[in-house]
């Protein structure tokens, strides 16, 4: 079985200019969360999406956006980037939403997108 | 919302010798919790996870013990390796959401 894929991997971008990310989620996931990694911040939390919806946002501004499509495929999106929002972007997937009662489902990581905005 | 909070940042050890990290959380309704691996430029994987209702969990070399009532919890690796060199994550998961802390990165001397 696949795992979870990226694209792309890597990215440089300047101040101003736009985004697209893309994550496949293994086989039968439905749902896929999105992590910012920096260095010392550990993993932040962006989003997650179920069956096309969003189910949960974390705290950063409304440049950073997502979508899942019917095939459970995330995109996400930032628009007008800033120098700090370089960083390596990780998708993950799991079977059921976080905020599912009583889910303890393992996050499978991607290899992440790293962008580096210039 | 959940806040986790790692520490320490970073540890150096011994091959052979122990090595422990410790995270708390902040919300008391959280009931799962996860640590994940993440070997230098590769994905992050779990490696152990504990719930609620069980205070300690071993798996060959690592444990991980939880202490409800406190808030905290703690991984336990022994006999370290050079191939446990990584940046550890715990995580907490609420009704909401799955929190990590900010991370440990762990050196194994040889």
């Amino acid at each position: 079985k696949a795992g979870v894929t990226q694209t792309p991997r890597y990215l440089i971008k300047t101040r101003g200019q736009q985004v697209t990310l893309s994550c496949s989620p293994i086989s039968g996931h439905r749902s896929v969360s999105w992590y910012q990694q920096t260095p010392g911040q550990g993993l932040q939390f962006l989003f997650e999406y179920f069956s096309e919806t969003q189910r949960n946002k974390g705290n950063f501004p409304g440049r950073f956006s997502g979508r899942q499509f019917s095939n459970s495929r995330s995109e996400m999106n930032v628009s007008t980037l800033e120098l700090g929002d370089s960083a390596l972007y990780l998708c993950a997937s799991s079977l059921s939403p976080s905020n599912t009662r009583g889910n303890t489902g393992e996050l499978f990581f991607g290899e992440g997108s790293r962008l580096t905005v210039l | 919302g959940e806040n986790v909070e790692q520490h320490p940042s970073t540890l150096s050890v011994q091959e052979g010798d122990s090595a422990v990290i410790k995270c708390t959380y902040s919300d008391s309704a959280s009931n799962y919790f996860p640590w994940y691996k993440q070997e230098l430029g590769k994905r992050p994987q779990l490696i152990i996870d504990i719930r609620s209702n069980v205070g300690e969990k071993k798996d060959q070399r690592i444990a991980v013990t939880l202490n409800k009532t406190a808030k905290h919890f703690s991984l336990h690796i022994t006999e370290t390796q050079p191939e446990d060199s990584a940046v550890y994550f715990c995580a907490a998961r609420n009704d909401y959401k799955l929190s990590f802390g900010a991370g440990t990165t762990v050196t194994v001397r040889a």
